[in-house]
């Protein structure tokens, strides 16, 4: 089946740096990868969607220069969390899309902003 | 806008009996609609899908319905056991692709 890994797998960053997580797939190739947010007891947020060679269409709400999303090549997209702070801490969550409708999920990346 | 709204968001039932879940979604245009199961810690798993095309699907235990016309979609377990113990979130497809969560159920099995 499709396979989506994400690397780190948790971090701790201190307030006011910045953190980069990466999302693969393995043995695919995805235009068209999704980042969510989830906190404790909370669902899945999408954040934004990311395009292979354009830019990301960010949600309403998220702030498109804090979390900035690249999308290089067709099997790996980005999320840099900027001047993280401690309320950014959470659960984030890529998926890529295999085909029509069908996204697959990394394992997630637990951020803890100290 | 887009709205998944999911209930109940706590269900607690004996192992053997029968789960019901219900969402409602906003958009007509809305096309696919999966449900995944998520322990704690762990991604979202894919249990069931249905498309707009199909009002019925089922695997084994679970099923799923979907009614357009109310925009209303539900997930069906028989037989719990306790390893369908987690978090279930339904989901529907909007403009661009895009996934919407519901809010999840956190489904207890007890023995």
């Amino acid at each position: 089946g499709a396979v989506v890994s994400q690397h780190p797998s948790w971090v701790i960053c201190k307030s006011g740096t910045s953190v980069k997580i990466e999302c693969r797939s393995l043995d695919f190739q995805a235009t068209t990868m999704f980042w969510y947010r989830q906190f404790p007891k909370q669902s899945l947020m999408l954040m934004a969607t990311s395009n292979e060679g354009s830019k990301a269409t960010y949600e309403q709400g998220v702030e498109k220069d804090k979390f900035l999303i690249n999308h290089a090549s067709l099997t790996l997209s980005t999320l840099t969390v900027t001047s993280a702070h401690p309320e950014d801490s959470s659960f984030y969550i890529c998926s890529a899309e295999a085909s029509k409708d069908e996204q697959y999920f990394g394992p997630g990346t637990r951020l803890t902003v100290t | 806008g887009e709205n998944v709204e999911q209930h109940p968001s706590t269900l607690s039932v004996q192992e053997g009996d029968s789960a019901v879940i219900k969402c409602t979604y906003s958009d007509s245009a809305s096309n696919y609609f999966p449900w995944y199961k998520q322990e704690l810690g762990k991604r979202p798993q894919l249990i069931i899908d249905i498309r707009s095309n199909v009002g019925e699907k089922k695997d084994q235990r679970i099923a799923v319905t979907l009614n357009k016309t109310a925009k209303h979609f539900s997930l069906h377990i028989t037989e719990t056991q306790p390893e369908d113990s987690a978090v279930y979130f339904c989901a529907a497809t909007y403009q661009g692709g895009k996934l919407i969560f519901g809010q999840g159920t956190e489904l207890s099995v007890k023995p």
